[in-house]
């Protein structure tokens, strides 16, 4: 495989559920990042790995948690969303955050929350 | 409040016609710039980009054109083929202030008509 994957491609779940979002790149980047894209809204930057290491997280409630074991791969693990969670949620890498390189995005995940 | 805007939501144009997607910025310490392309059920791809010193860049078809006492960009593609049907979203980036972040409009779905 090549690029950025992310699975589940869909993704329904009910409000007390637990699930997680799975990206994995294969392009040897050093960055990688969780957005949202909701109807009608600009893909909103939830959060930012830099070498594995957390460095931003856009106040984005505690329901979402990102775990980034290495590299190569990030997870978004979810727990008691709400129905307006319901998005694309798209996984990004770039070869880091501060040089101007461009990210390269997964297909991302459609949540449906009910 | 926006920092970057795409007005038009949508745009048709006629096949081998000029398409131009406009975007427009209100930080005027945005340093990179970016245009990415949506199909359905896919990711954004990266298109192309233009850093802040410049004025012009061109990619085959797509030539990105850059006015920053105005704070518009916008995307030009010559001639358009119903293949370039899909979102296209522009983006900004401000080094300094948020760390090499992007931050996207909210996309201006382009269709070519055969």
């Amino acid at each position: 495989e090549t690029g950025v994957t992310q699975t589940p491609r869909h993704l329904v779940m009910g409000m007390t559920n637990k699930k997680s979002l799975k990206c994995e790149q294969h392009l040897g980047h050093n960055a990688m990042y969780w957005y949202k894209q909701s109807a009608k809204k600009p893909l909103e930057l939830m959060f930012v790995y830099s070498l594995e290491e957390r460095v931003e997280n856009n106040s984005v409630p505690s329901r979402f948690s990102p775990e980034c074991p290495n590299s190569s791969h990030l997870f978004l693990h979810l727990h008691t969303l709400q129905p307006e969670d319901s998005a694309l949620y798209l996984c990004a890498s770039s070869q880091d955050r501060l040089t101007l390189y461009e990210q390269y995005f997964g297909p991302g995940t459609r949540l449906t929350v009910t | 409040d926006q920092q970057v805007k795409q007005n038009s939501p949508s745009l048709s144009v006629q096949e081998g016609r000029i398409s131009i997607l406009n975007c427009d910025y209100t930080n005027s310490m945005f340093d990179y710039f970016l245009w990415y392309k949506k199909y359905p059920a896919e990711g954004p791809t990266f298109l192309i980009s233009i850093s802040s010193i410049k004025d012009k860049n061109e990619d085959g078809r797509f030539t990105v054109f850059l006015n920053k006492s105005a704070k518009h960009l916008s995307l030009h593609i010559v001639p358009s083929q119903p293949g370039d049907s899909a979102v296209y979203f522009c983006a900004a980036r401000n080094y300094g202030g948020s760390q090499g972040n992007l931050i996207f409009g909210k996309g201006t779905k382009l269709s070519v008509k055969p």
